[in-house]
């Protein structure tokens, strides 16, 4: 059962566009929220989280918006740069909790 | 210091070989985790240690063997591992349990080969 779903698997965009990577989850119990950044043959990378308390954050180029009615976040990335290209995964835990669940992952490429 | 600092980078292991993965970080994070990680699959979590104690198993075969000598240490022994094991096994780190703060640093991971 795939609790965090992100039901793009890849995504191409043109450089200085905006991209918006989506995510899904099926778990209420979820409260915290975070996206991780991937190159090959590296491990995860933090990029940014978000509260339940809050349906947006902010940091630099990255914006993350939580609708929890929808169970539904996203990530925007404005303008995107060809460093942004890698493959994004979305996160999701709950209070008290040390264990992430991860998306399935979503493969941006930024087109020069 | 904001690594998480994962050896070897490759191993190949025969079905059986004892290894070990090493892990090790300086952060003064007390949780540190154990990831798996197949080709076009998410990170899927196998252990983690709150305060050098084992907190969560996630029903993970007795093959693979988790400790954690001391805070900034956690390795992870293999023993007659089969081929469907290969994997990149990721380790990581976070500040605390709950989730203000659960931001965890990952390692590049070791890329596991068993022949």
């Amino acid at each position: 059962d795939q609790q965090v779903k992100q039901n793009s698997p890849s995504l191409s965009v043109q450089e200085g566009r905006i991209s918006i990577l989506n995510c899904d989850y099926t778990n209420s119990m979820f409260d915290y929220f975070l996206w991780y950044k991937k190159y090959p043959a590296e491990g995860p990378t933090f990029l940014i989280s978000i509260s339940s308390i809050k349906d947006k954050n902010e940091d630099g180029r990255f914006t993350v918006f939580l609708n929890k009615s929808a169970k539904h976040l996203s990530l925007h990335i404005v303008p995107s740069q060809p460093g942004d290209s890698a493959v994004y995964f979305c996160a999701a835990t709950n209070f008290g909790n040390e264990k992430l669940t991860f998306g399935t992952g979503t493969r941006l490429t930024i087109i020069p | 210091d904001t690594e998480v600092t994962q050896t070897p980078k490759h191993l190949v292991m025969g079905m059986t070989n004892k290894k070990s993965l090493k892990c090790e970080q300086h952060m003064g994070h007390r949780a540190m985790y154990w990831y798996k990680q197949k080709a076009k699959k998410p990170p899927e979590l196998m252990f983690v240690y709150s305060y050098e104690k084992l907190s969560i198993n996630e029903s993970v075969p007795s093959r693979f063997s988790p400790e954690c000598p001391n805070s900034s240490l956690l390795n992870l022994h293999l023993h007659a591992l089969q081929p469907e094991d290969s994997a990149l096994y990721l380790c990581a780190s976070s500040h605390s349990q709950g989730p203000w703060g659960t931001e965890a640093f990952f390692g590049q991971g070791t890329r596991l080969t068993v022949v």
